[in-house]
């Protein structure tokens, strides 16, 4: 089974400035998704970015941006020009490719907090 | 596009009452919808993957006669929580992911905060 593992229970970012959470998984898989989902304090789960795993080329999203490093099966996020409204939890989610549900591996999460 | 409606938001009630959480695909058709449980400061845990006009598959550990799961059509998904205990009091989230699956994300609802007192 794949497991998904964010180290970063908690990462502050001062607003304007450049915040990076670390997300890493398991798998013997060579064809999946990868995913970040971002959680505010309202609890709605929020799309921010995707990753399909054959391509080379990072996803960017405005100013959400991942390095896929597939050989070191890492996925990170980068949140550049931090604003107040990021503040959320974050969470990675691995989804195999050959799972016809679409079923979804989640990390624990890392709270990001925006300071002004 | 892509829009997922739970309801309701909240339910409190008493203890041995069975409470119902519907989900809905609003303007997509969703062949699988995702059942999750959330408990604060938590990650989601999936309880189980809901297929149309089949049974539902449990994750281990879930109980299936207690939360029965009903996915009518093709937009509509329904968790039942039966003689809800306050140990059932939690966070619960449903998702959809459209037909076909491929890269496409699975699309959440709002969630229901489950109070049994």
């Amino acid at each position: 089974a794949q497991t998904v593992t964010q180290s970063q229970p908690e990462m502050s970012v001062q607003e304007a400035e450049t915040v990076t959470l670390s997300c890493t998984y398991d798998t013997s898989e060579s064809d999946y998704y990868l995913f970040w989902y971002k959680q505010p304090p309202s609890r709605q789960m929020i799309l921010v970015i995707r990753q399909e795993a054959y391509k080379q080329q990072n996803a960017t999203e405005n100013r959400f941006s991942v390095n896929f490093q597939k050989a070191a099966k890492s996925f990170s996020l980068k949140i550049s020009d931090s604003q107040l409204g990021d503040a959320a939890m974050y969470f990675c989610a691995y989804r195999s490719a050959s799972d016809s549900w679409g079923k979804l591996q989640f990390g624990a999460g890392t709270q990001v907090v925006v300071t002004p | 596009g892509a829009v997922v409606s739970q309801h309701p938001s909240r339910v409190i009630c008493k203890s041995g009452t069975s409470v119902k959480i519907e989900c809905r695909s609003l303007d997509f058709q969703a062949t699988t919808m995702f059942w999750y449980r959330q408990f604060p400061k938590q990650s989601l845990m999936l309880m189980a993957t809901s297929n149309e006009g089949s049974k539902a598959t449990y994750e281990q550990g879930v109980e299936k006669d207690k939360f029965l799961i009903n996915h009518a059509s093709l937009t509509l998904s329904t968790l039942t929580v039966t003689s809800a205990h306050p140990e059932d009091s939690s966070f619960y989230i449903c998702s959809a992911a459209l037909v076909g699956g491929g890269n496409q994300p699975q699309h959440f609802g709002d969630g229901t905060r489950l109070s049994i007192l």
